[in-house]
């Protein structure tokens, strides 16, 4: 089944500073790679989404770039906010069956 | 529209008890699915299931058992808890392929 790997494990960043979380996956079948986010206490929400057909995606403050050949993704934030905050879960899934990474502690220092 | 709910939100349980987590939605997905989460682990997927009456294993199924009668609910049965099922479960549903609306959580310790 799909492996996903996420890296690092955790981050700090200075307000104001860009924050990237790279994630490599093993199924070349995967088509689909989200990112959620999840605050302490709550459930995870998606943030941002890409397919295999496409290389980027943005949304403001928000990037997702994705290599099929090398079998990685990375989510990109910039302009970083102490409400960024957060752990971040990447995931990979090529239908039926989504897997997750560990996670990334992201802390956004004022 | 409430979404994706689960009920209990907390639950202690002793060894060899039984019980069923419920989950719901009302956004008539097709795909449900139950992960747990355990700390530096991220979400492990227990079951899915596709569409009523049709269920899958996940990457973490022993010990759970589930059905999908209807398509709005998706329980989740411990036949026999362990202390190694202490753990937060999340019930989530989608369409087919897409992002995975989550419920809020059953913070479940076995003792």
């Amino acid at each position: 089944g799909e492996n996903v790997e996420q890296h690092p494990s955790t981050l700090s960043v200075q307000e104001g500073d860009s924050a990237v979380i790279k994630c490599t996956y093993s199924d070349s079948a995967s088509n689909y790679f989200p990112w959620y986010k999840q605050e302490l206490g709550k459930r995870p929400q998606l943030i941002i989404d890409i397919r295999s057909n496409v290389g980027e995606k943005k949304d403001q403050r928000i990037a997702v770039t994705l290599n099929k050949t090398a079998k990685h993704f990375s989510l990109h934030i910039t302009e970083t906010q102490p409400e960024d905050s957060a752990v971040y879960f990447c995931a990979a899934s090529s239908g039926n069956d989504m897997r997750f990474g560990a996670g990334t502690r992201l802390t956004v220092k004022p | 529209n409430a979404g994706v709910t689960q009920t209990p939100k907390f639950q202690v349980l002793k060894t060899g008890q039984s019980m069923t987590l419920q989950c719901a939605q009302d956004m008539n997905h097709e795909y449900m699915s139950w992960y747990r989460q355990d700390p530096g682990m991220g979400l492990r997927l227990i079951h899915y299931s596709v569409g009523a009456g049709i269920t899958d294993q996940g990457e973490v199924p022993n010990g759970y058992n589930v059905s999908r009668s209807t398509t709005e609910d998706f329980p989740l049965r411990l036949l026999s808890a362990a202390p190694s099922q202490t753990s937060v479960y999340f019930c989530a549903s989608s369409y087919p392929g897409l992002a995975e609306f989550f419920g809020p959580g059953t913070r479940l310790t076995v003792l």
